[in-house]
């Protein structure tokens, strides 16, 4: 079946240090979205990218696709502790309906 | 706006028992999904409705699960008997017809021992 694999699952970052999360399918996506997920929350819609190659800008958070429209990252520069979190990419697909296929997620912590 | 909303927040049963979970979606979201984070894998996808229509009901794990969206409103997620693997957390997200972004509810968390 259609798959999203994420890395890395954990990641500790000294505050004001970069962070990046970067997703991979096996097949094309039509579009794929980030959610935040902070701790004892749900998830939280951050952003959809759409075209090949496309890359959007949220503040200190960089998002990318693929010029494939295969895989994604999201960059956070100079993290914070308000940071804190886990990160999940999810695929949709040509002609799979609304289904957001999630990655593992990465869980983001921050030392002050 | 009221976001969407989930009852009960917590649900503790023993294995055999029923359990029947509640989402309200945000008003005027036709769109309506269920999804399951079981404890370390990823957030998976159950099924989605369309006002009162299965539009895809792949990701139910069995015929333990029944979901109904009666009158296309609120939503319900029985499972009859519950197993042990069927501890998680359940989602349920809602949108508007042709929007992508889905808005998530704040989740039941199950435990079945």
């Amino acid at each position: 079946g259609q798959q999203v694999m994420q890395i890395p699952q954990y990641q500790h970052v000294q505050e004001g240090e970069d962070f990046t999360t970067y997703c991979n399918s096996s097949t094309t996506l039509s579009n794929i979205q980030w959610y935040k997920q902070r701790p004892g929350g749900h998830p939280v819609f951050l952003i959809q990218l759409v075209k090949s190659g496309e890359v959007k800008k949220q503040k200190r958070l960089t998002f990318q696709f693929g010029e494939a429209k295969k895989n994604s990252s999201l960059h956070i520069t100079a993290t914070q502790t308000t940071d804190v979190g886990t990160y999940f990419c999810a695929g949709l697909w040509y002609n799979a309906g609304n289904m957001l296929t999630f990655g593992g997620g990465t869980r983001l912590m921050v030392k002050p | 706006e009221a976001g969407v909303t989930q009852f009960p927040s917590h649900s503790v049963i023993e294995k055999g028992q029923t359990v029947t979970l509640r989402c309200d979606p945000i008003s005027g979201h036709d769109n309506l999904y269920w999804y399951r984070r079981v404890m370390g894998k990823e957030i998976k996808f159950l099924l989605h409705f369309v006002k009162e229509s299965k539009q895809d009901e792949s990701g139910m794990p069995n015929n333990r699960f029944l979901a109904e969206r009666t009158g296309g409103t609120y939503s319900t997620l029985k499972v009859q008997p519950a197993e042990l693997e069927d501890s998680g957390v359940y989602f349920c997200a809602s949108s508007t017809q042709g929007q992508s972004e889905q808005f998530f509810g704040p989740g039941t968390r199950l435990t079945v021992l």
